[in-house]
C-alpha cells in the first residue's frame, strides 16, 4: 500500500474521445509524474507536476495535458484519443525530502476501441 | 539502441536459487531505481541508488557509476518473488526517468 490512488482502474473509450484520469498523492508529496506503459513494454514519462506547475515533460504531443490541484492531486486528460493511446497509465507522487523515492499508484488501463 | 537495457528479458527459476539481473545505461544519471511490477500493473520501488550498494531482505541491489551498469540480486527466490522488475534511470530534477523494458521472472515451487 503507496496511499497512492488512480482512479479509474479500467475503462474503455472510442477513438475521438477525450478522458481523464485522477491520482491522489500519498499525504504531503507534492510532486506528481505520469506515465504511460504500452503492454510488454517499460513505462514512459509523460509529465511531472510540482505545486501545481508543470515541471518536466517527456515526448508526447499537446493532446496530453495535465493538472495538479492546492492538495497536490492531479488529473491526466487526453483529447482526440487514438488506439495507441491504449495503455496503463501511472503516476507517482514523490517528495523532494524522500530523495526522489517514488510510490506508484495501481494505474488506470485504459482500452481504446 | 535503447538508453536503459536490462538482461535477461525473461528468467524462470527454481524455488531457493539465486538469482541476478542486470541494467546497462548508456546516458550520464543522479540515480538509479529498481522496481518490482506484478501482474495487477502496480508498481513498487525497491530500491533507489547512486553509488554502492543496498540491501533489503533478500534482495540486493549494486551500481557501478564508471561502467554505467546495475545489478538485482535476488538469494533464496521464492515464487512470490515472480514479477517483473524494471530497471530505471533518473536523468535530473524535472522526474525524467527513463525506464528499461523489464526482466520477467518466474519462480517455481
Amino acid at each position: 500500500e503507496t496511499g497512492v490512488t488512480q482512479s479509474p482502474t479500467h475503462l474503455i473509450k472510442t477513438r475521438g474521445q477525450q478522458v481523464t484520469l485522477r491520482c491522489s498523492s500519498q499525504s504531503g508529496h507534492n510532486t506528481v509524474s505520469w506515465y504511460q506503459q504500452a503492454l510488454g513494454q517499460g513505462p514512459q514519462f509523460i509529465f511531472q507536476y510540482y505545486r501545481e506547475e508543470e515541471n518536466g515533460r517527456g515526448n508526447f504531443p499537446p493532446r496530453f495535458s495535465g493538472l495538479q490541484f492546492p492538495n497536490y492531486s492531479s488529473e491526466l486528460n487526453v483529447n482526440a484519443l487514438e488506439l495507441d493511446d491504449s495503455a496503463l497509465y501511472l503516476c507517482a507522487s514523490s517528495h523532494p525530502s524522500n530523495t526522489g523515492e517514488l510510490f506508484f499508484g495501481e494505474g488506470s488501463r485504459l482500452t481504446v476501441l | 539502441k535503447n538508453e536503459v537495457e536490462q538482461s535477461p528479458q525473461n528468467l524462470t527459476a527454481q524455488e531457493g536459487e539465486f538469482i541476478t539481473i542486470n541494467c546497462s545505461y548508456s546516458v550520464g544519471i543522479s540515480a538509479l531505481h529498481w522496481l518490482q511490477q506484478h501482474p495487477g500493473g502496480g508498481i513498487v520501488s525497491l530500491f533507489m541508488l547512486s553509488s554502492g550498494k543496498k540491501k533489503h531482505g533478500r534482495l540486493i541491489a549494486t551500481i557501478n557509476i564508471q561502467e554505467k551498469h546495475s545489478s538485482l540480486h535476488i538469494t533464496a527466490s521464492h515464487p512470490r518473488d515472480s514479477a517483473v522488475y524494471i530497471c530505471a534511470v533518473y536523468r535530473g530534477s524535472q522526474g525524467n526517468l527513463i525506464f528499461g523494458k523489464g526482466t520477467k521472472l518466474s519462480v517455481k515451487p
